[in-house]
């Protein structure tokens, strides 16, 4: 079976200070996992993907397979990033996403 | 380019009420999807049609249909509402080839079942 855990619901830190939001997934075989973005009163959209290893938004993003995680970072938090986080994961053939229960981020000033 | 567009943006409904939710996408994309977002629970696939003619169950099936009406639409229908399907309900489509793409959401849809 396929789950995505986000162990966080809330998460809340200052301007400046660093993030990190994690994400661990359950999957035997290897995994496609990404992050996905809801800003206030935007749509749902695609962060980053693990496969194409890039930073976005000074958002980066490792999997760790020894410890099925795959935890979303940032070094310098920007009040912009204020967010909903979705990590979610494909699995091999499959097509279709799923998604963990979310972190809400806030950026305090 | 539109993208992925949802109607309508709210609904109420009382207990027993029908009610069908639409959504197309422009993009040429052979796989839609329904989920369904609730506080603490996350995006909940509902169904998806991984190609026109297509449709699956997802997680949380029961109380919904769905109809692939043809490539661009990808209907959702509650036959008798009920409180418990209270949610922001979701569209979304994708190009899935070889490897898996990213998916393209709607605005989504607030729906209220008193």
């Amino acid at each position: 079976a396929q789950r995505v855990t986000q162990p966080e619901k809330l998460l809340s830190v200052f301007k400046g200070a660093p993030v990190e939001l994690k994400c661990n997934y359950s999957y035997s075989g290897s995994p496609e996992l990404f992050w996905y973005v809801q800003y206030s009163r935007q749509r749902l959209q695609l962060l980053l993907r693990h496969i194409s290893r890039e930073s976005i938004k000074g958002f980066t993003a490792d999997l760790n397979k020894g410890e099925t995680s795959f935890h979303l970072k940032k070094p310098f938090a920007q009040e912009e990033d204020s967010a909903m986080y979705y990590c979610a994961l494909n699995g091999q053939g499959a097509q279709k996403l799923v998604f963990g229960q979310g972190t809400r981020l806030t950026i305090n000033p | 380019n539109a993208g992925v567009t949802q109607t309508p943006k709210f609904q109420v409904l009382k207990t027993g009420q029908s009610m069908t939710l639409q959504c197309a996408q422009d993009m040429n994309h052979n796989s839609m999807y329904w989920y369904r977002q609730d506080p603490g629970m996350g995006l909940r696939l509902i169904y998806y049609s991984a190609s026109e003619g297509t449709t699956d169950k997802g997680e949380v099936p029961n109380g919904y249909n769905v109809s692939r009406l043809n490539k661009r639409e990808f209907s959702l229908r509650l036959e008798s509402a009920a409180p418990s399907q209270t949610s922001v309900y979701f569209c979304a489509s994708s190009e899935y080839a070889v490897s898996y793409n990213e998916q393209f959401f709607g605005p989504g849809t607030r729906l209220t079942v008193l």
